[in-house]
């Protein structure tokens, strides 16, 4: 079975600083791996997904991940982070040849100031 | 713009009582999932639907919760008798399928028992 632990459950910063949101995850086989957002009072929506191919993931609103099989990480980042970025963010897994039923981890609640 | 749909987005509702909430999936996702979400507990699987059968409710409290797909364009998750401790969001997603496509959630129904 897969686990996703997500490192921290609040992340506060200023506005137009840099964002890591970190993401780790364990299964005994190969994966793959999403990032969805969920802004208040709304369902989640997908920012962006790791199936194969380069480790770099660029997904909307300029969020980007890499994946590091070595390190079995799925880190968020955005160079400059706006307060609209304000949500929680949930990382989640499948496992190849796993059921079709993703395992989301606890969510990191991003918290931009002005 | 295909979406899930979810009905009613607010209940506030008594003790004892009934609830039903319903999910109408993307036309031609196979796959829907009942979640819950609170402060304590994070995002947790209830039930999973593929093309229309039950496959997965382990995380359903069988003896007030029922979950059903009467066609493929109706989910129903059901609550009977409602407890207090019920009180939460509770997201219904839908998806084709397949370990590489993710799940699209609805705004979700907030359910306050009382």
């Amino acid at each position: 079975a897969q686990s996703v632990t997500q490192l921290d459950s609040q992340v506060p910063v200023f506005e137009e600083a840099p964002v890591e949101l970190r993401c780790n995850y364990s299964s005994s086989v190969s994966v793959y791996l999403f990032w969805y957002v969920q802004y208040p009072n709304q369902g989640l929506q997908l920012l962006l997904k790791y199936l194969s191919g380069s480790t770099l993931v660029k997904g909307i609103n300029g969020f980007e991940a890499e994946f590091n099989k070595s390190q079995t990480s799925f880190h968020l980042r955005k160079p400059s982070v706006h307060i609209s970025d304000t949500a929680e963010y949930f990382c989640a897994v499948y496992a190849s040849g796993g059921s079709y039923i993703p395992t989301f981890g606890r969510g990191t609640s991003l918290i931009v100031h002005p | 713009d295909a979406r899930v749909t979810q009905t009613p987005r607010d209940k506030v509702t008594e003790m004892g009582q009934e609830v039903t909430m319903r999910c109408q999936p993307i036309l031609g996702h196979n796959t829907v999932f009942w979640y819950r979400q609170t402060m304590m507990q994070g995002l947790e699987l209830l039930a999973y639907f593929r093309n229309r059968a039950p496959l997965d409710d382990s995380g359903m409290p069988k003896d007030r919760f029922s979950a059903e797909m009467p066609d493929a364009t109706l989910a129903t998750l059901k609550i009977q008798p409602s407890e207090p401790r019920d009180s939460a969001v509770y997201f219904c997603a839908s998806g084709l399928g397949h370990l590489n496509t993710e799940a699209f959630f609805g705004q979700g129904t907030r359910l306050t028992v009382v």
